[in-house]
């Protein structure tokens, strides 16, 4: 049981836009920042949105993060097929002193 | 480009230790937050604990009372010690840095390719 809770899966079609939720806690989510990363088969993940909103360079404008209260969202835009991967969020929890992960989702173009 | 490279044995037996090391090259270790993130098979990330360059540490309560992170700044690499495993532990364990100087939970960027750890005799 993860501390952070995403949906399982989700899916699109080329071209949609997709949102992929994240939900949490006064001590995490509710204080501090939310980081998202995405995982294509066999690979390490890669830092997708960080502090909620930021993009690092070399990631398309397609991804876009938000926070409000105690929950996030990744939103991608313009669905392209290499966007099949799995989405983690994550953030710094003060209760456990440490950082939680989501369980992940996972996204399906088809 | 900061690249990261776990190494270590990719078979531990049973009530053994797990040791990994992870070698930082093309900057330095100094000033940055250096994690461990493991993945089961088929599953999701868990956070194992975190080392920064003056060599304090803090680890997931979960593995705690089982785990050691240390850093050598002379080599560029951090390590870690996961001791009494057992077949839970398999995972692919990755390296990563927090994405921000001096920080951490802002990201972590960059990963190492990740070290496949299977425990079993």
């Amino acid at each position: 049981q993860s501390v952070l809770t995403q949906p399982p899966s989700a899916s699109g079609t080329p071209g949609q836009r997709v949102t992929i939720s994240c939900s949490g806690s006064s001590s995490n989510i509710g204080s501090n920042t939310v980081n998202w990363y995405q995982q294509l088969p066999g690979t390490a993940p890669k830092l997708l949105i960080y502090r909620n909103n930021q993009r690092p360079s070399g990631v398309p404008d397609r991804f876009s993060g938000s926070k409000s209260g105690t929950s996030a969202s990744l939103a991608i835009s313009g669905l392209q097929s290499e966007d099949e991967a799995d989405y983690y969020c994550a953030a710094w929890d003060d209760s456990l002193n440490g950082v939680v992960f989501g369980g992940g989702t996972r996204l399906t173009v088809l | 480009q900061v690249e990261l490279q776990e190494s270590g044995p990719g078979l531990v037996r049973p009530s053994e230790t797990l040791s990994l090391t992870c070698t930082v090259s093309g900057g330095s270790i100094s000033n940055y937050f250096w994690s461990w993130i493991r993945q089961p098979p088929g599953k999701g990330l868990e956070w194992i604990g975190y080392v920064y360059d003056s060599g304090s540490t803090k680890y997931n309560p979960s593995l705690k009372s089982r785990v050691t992170i240390s850093i050598d700044t002379s080599k560029n690499q951090f390590s870690l010690n996961l001791r009494s495993v057992t077949a839970a532990d398999t995972a692919v364990y990755y390296c990563a840095r927090d994405s921000q100087i001096g920080m951490i939970g802002e990201g972590f960027d960059p990963w190492g390719q990740g070290a496949r750890v299977t425990v079993s005799t």
